[in-house]
């Protein structure tokens, strides 16, 4: 089944900088890669998704690029604020009519100091 | 915040015992998927159900079932609860089979004593 690797686990940087998270996956049949942020004691917030026709998406801050030959994909957060502080978890699925089994990663904690 | 809501909160129960967590998806969406998250780990993939039906299941022992109800609210059962069990259990909604857009609950934080 599908495996994803999500690096690095912790990333502290500071406001104005960016970050940037990058994810590998397994099954090269995934379709579907969706990025949340869950704050501590909150629901997973789904923040950006890309499907395997892109290869980039934006959206104001945040941006993510998947490269399907390597098997790899990537968040990237501009001009970071301390709120974007949260755990960051990147996820991959092989979206389909029968079984879709949507995999995550162990998640990045990212802290934006003042 | 969501229109996905979920009940209860919080439960304690005791080992060997059954529990039964309930999910009320957004608004339009007919596609329900639950996940079990231990404590500082990404969520686990349990199953999905798609207009009433299941619709895929992950690595997930058969005491973990489900229902969909006509207005697509969604059930998940865990019979011989056991310590491991402990963890928040979060329900997304969807709408279509493909299930892109998942959009998740608050949870149920699951305590197994």
């Amino acid at each position: 089944g599908e495996n994803v690797e999500q690096h690095p686990s912790t990333l502290s940087v500071q406001e104005g900088d960016s970050a940037v998270i990058k994810c590998t996956y397994s099954d090269s049949a995934s379709n579907y890669f969706p990025w949340y942020k869950q704050e501590l004691g909150k629901r997973p917030q789904l923040i950006i998704d890309i499907r395997s026709n892109v290869g980039e998406k934006k959206d104001q801050r945040i941006a993510v690029t998947l490269n399907k030959t390597a098997k790899h994909f990537s968040l990237h957060i501009t001009e970071t604020q301390p709120e974007d502080s949260a755990v960051y978890f990147c996820a991959a699925m092989v979206s389909n009519l029968n079984n879709n089994d949507m995999r995550f990663g162990a998640g990045t904690r990212l802290t934006v100091k003042p | 915040e969501t229109g996905v809501t979920q009940s209860p909160t919080h439960l304690i129960k005791t080992r060997g015992q059954q529990v039964t967590l309930r999910c009320s998806s957004q608004s339009g969406h007919n596609t329900v998927s639950w996940y079990q998250q231990a404590l500082g780990q990404g969520p686990q993939f349990i199953f999905q159900y798609y207009r009433e039906e299941e619709n895929g299941r992950g690595n997930f022992p058969p005491r973990f079932s489900g229902l969909q109800f006509p207005n697509y609210s969604s059930e998940l059962n865990v019979n011989a609860l056991e310590l491991d069990d402990s963890a928040l259990y979060l329900c997304a909604s969807s709408f279509g089979r493909r299930s892109y857009e998942q959009y998740f609950g608050p949870g149920t934080r699951l305590t197994v004593t």
